[in-house]
């Protein structure tokens, strides 16, 4: 069975650029889980969502970041502009719907802006 | 406000003695705790959980212990192996509230030969 698949697994770009990542959850994985992960640090959660509807998202910053999952199944994030404090690793992971149970993770997109 | 602790950046074992990863939390609503373990230019891999009404899980050579009392749960890995170096993230969710999982800074392990 294929993991949680995220694309691109790098990009550079310059600052004020916009730039754009995906993800395909594992099949059957209602929720799906965006985090920012900065050098020396643990993920940071973005955002949630439980199939289309996004149940958490206090921690994006909504003036340059957006997110969407259409029909509850792939995931886009999305920064427009980028700023050079955006570099990090963005992480996709996904889960059942059920609580108390571990999330997968992809492989990330590694992101510099320079 | 960390809500997740783990207050060693890193951690250095022979191999074949036990490696043993701290975690400190500060929210008594946690009731879900997990050890993922990251290799560089990977995502972070699930190891091993425990839910709040245990106080130990053990998987071959990983056990997981929980005190809640002292809101502290550890990583126990023996033997230690040299593919177990990498950074080791604890975190922890709380399913009755919103259910979002919360990590740790981290704790890098060197299995030293």
């Amino acid at each position: 069975e294929a993991g949680v698949v995220q694309s691109p697994r790098y990009k550079i770009i310059e600052k004020k650029q916009p730039v754009a990542f995906w993800c395909n959850p594992i099949s059957g994985h209602n929720t799906l889980y965006w985090y920012r992960q900065n050098l020396g640090q643990g993920p940071e959660l973005l955002i949630r969502y439980e199939n289309e509807e996004a149940v958490d998202d206090s921690q994006l910053p909504k003036d340059r970041f957006s997110a969407e999952r259409l029909k509850g199944v792939d995931s886009t994030l999305k920064i427009q502009p980028a700023e050079l404090g955006d570099s990090a690793v963005y992480l996709c992971a996904s889960s059942l719907p059920t609580g108390n149970t571990e999330a997968f993770f992809g492989q990330g997109t590694r992101l510099t802006v320079v | 406000d960390q809500q997740v602790k783990q207050n060693s950046p890193s951690l250095s074992v022979q191999e074949g003695r036990i490696s043993i990863l701290n975690c400190d939390y500060t929210n008594s609503m946690f009731d879900y705790f997990l050890w993922y373990k990251k290799y560089p230019a990977e995502g972070p891999t699930f190891l091993i959980s425990i839910s709040s009404i245990k106080d130990k899980n053990e998987d071959g050579r990983f056990t997981v212990f929980l005190n809640k009392s002292a809101k502290h749960l550890s990583l126990h890995i023996v033997p230690s192996q040299p593919g177990d170096s990498a950074v080791y993230f604890c975190a922890a969710s709380a399913w009755n509230r919103d259910d979002k999982i919360i990590f740790g800074k981290g704790t890098r392990l060197h299995i030293l030969p």
